[in-house]
């Protein structure tokens, strides 16, 4: 069965941009929550979507957002890009609490 | 918040050799995820634990929910499983996952 897929795969924006990356869940999977890699900070939760709503958010500004449509697939939104944004944007998609989950290869992102 | 701690940080060792990664947490927990990542940054999920052991192949995986720790064990270890370790957190309700720094582990032929 196909995996998550994220779109684009890398991204360069300017600072002040604002920038939109997609995720394609695995059939079936209702939860999609976003992940923030950088090598300074780690992996850090960004928000989680389930059945359209969001269920949680991390400790991110406001010019994050992110939002789940009704086929689960699921955007996020950075606004007013800053170079401290560049990042590993990774999602991942789970059935529900019960299982675990599956992450798409991510978009890297560079703001320049 | 919960805080995750791993150790080792690095991890050089020869094929063959048994290894130990250790993950500890500050709060009770729902579940706790072991992930790999490999070079270029795909994530695969090799665990998820609410409780006791479990096996896959060369990888098992332990939590002992008292003492909020879990190992990740690689038996037989070869150059392919070099990748950084991840150990995960997910505490109860709505709580996203909290990650530790992670483990990189080079398996020298």
């Amino acid at each position: 069965k196909a995996g998550v897929t994220q779109t684009p795969r890398y991204l360069i924006k300017t600072r002040g941009q604002q920038v939109t990356l997609s995720c394609s869940p695995i059939s079936g999977h209702r939860s999609v929550s976003w992940y923030q890699q950088t090598p300074g900070q780690g992996l850090q939760f960004l928000f989680e979507y389930f059945s359209e709503t969001q269920r949680n958010k991390g400790n991110f500004p406001g010019r994050f957002s992110g939002r789940q449509f009704s086929n689960s697939r699921s955007e996020m939104n950075v606004s007013t890009l800053e170079l401290g944004d560049s990042a590993l944007y990774l999602c991942a998609s789970s059935l529900n609490d019960i299982y675990g989950y599956t992450f798409g290869s991510g978009t890297r992102l560079t703001v320049v | 918040k919960n805080e995750v701690e791993q150790s080792p940080q690095n991890l050089t060792a020869q094929e063959g050799e048994f290894i130990t990664i250790n993950c500890s947490y500050s709060v009770g927990i729902s579940a706790l995820h072991w992930l790999q990542q490999h070079p270029g940054g795909g994530i695969v999920s090799l665990f998820m634990l609410s409780s006791g052991k479990k096996k896959h192949g060369r990888l098992i995986a332990t939590i002992n929910i008292q003492e909020k720790h879990s190992s990740l064990h690689i038996t037989a270890s070869h150059p392919r499983d070099s990748a950084v370790y991840i150990c995960a957190v997910k505490g109860g309700g709505a709580d996203g996952l909290t990650f530790g720094k992670g483990t990189h582990l080079i398996i020298q032929p």
